[in-house]
């Protein structure tokens, strides 16, 4: 079965500091996706990167960045120069093309001004 | 990009009776469309799978009776509780889309039944 493991509840980061929050998968899958999520206060779900697991170089989406690594199953997230709008909580998904996603249970991240 | 409408985003109800919800792709075709539930500070749940032109498949646990998923075009699911109960409060979120993209996400809709 697909487990998605997000091992900090709860995680904080000075404005304009770097921050990684840490997710492990399991599969016994070769081919796969691998998101991360944001959901604010609003509860709207926004992606906030992806990554292809046949791809080896990590996703980047400007301060967003992933460390992904296959072999070990974890995909953590780095979010450098953090902002105050990047308090939210945030999720580790994986999913196997066509289906549903599988997600962790989250990270609530503060931002400290 | 792909856009999913989800209504109404919230709706309290009478302990009884039944609730509609929503969920459309407003610029593209969705075969396939995902209903979630999630209660406060949790991650969210799948609760079934709603494919076009045929019945919705369930994950275990979640009452088929109790929460009827219709999907009757590409665009428009619908998941509807009926004789909704105190405890069928929580928001309850679609998606839809192509995995490989990362899904779209409706913004979600709160129930509360009193």
């Amino acid at each position: 079965a697909q487990t998605v493991t997000q091992s900090q509840p709860e995680m904080s980061v000075q404005e304009a500091e770097t921050v990684t929050l840490s997710c492990t998968y399991d599969t016994s899958e070769s081919d796969y996706y691998l998101f991360w999520y944001k959901q604010p206060p609003s509860r709207q779900m926004i992606l906030v990167i992806r990554q292809e697991a046949y791809k080896q170089q990590n996703a980047t989406e400007n301060r967003f960045s992933v460390n992904f690594q296959k072999a070990a199953k974890s995909f953590s997230l780095k979010i450098s120069d953090s902002q105050l709008g990047d308090a939210a909580m945030y999720f580790c998904a994986y999913s196997v093309t066509g289906n549903q996603f599988y997600f962790g249970t989250g990270t609530s991240l503060t931002v400290i001004p | 990009g792909a856009v999913v409408s989800q209504h109404p985003s919230w709706v309290i109800c009478k302990s009884g009776t039944s609730v509609k919800i929503e969920c459309r792709s407003l610029d593209f075709q969705a075969t396939t469309m995902f209903w979630y539930r999630q209660f406060p500070k949790q991650s969210l749940m799948l609760m079934a799978t709603s494919n076009e032109g045929s019945k919705a498949t369930y994950e275990q646990g979640v009452e088929k009776d109790k929460f009827l998923i219709n999907h009757a075009s590409l665009t428009l699911s619908t998941l509807t509780v009926t004789s909704a109960h105190p405890e069928d409060s929580s928001f309850y979120i679609c998606s839809a889309g192509r995995s490989r993209d990362g899904y779209t996400f409706g913004s979600g809709t709160r129930l509360t039944v009193v």
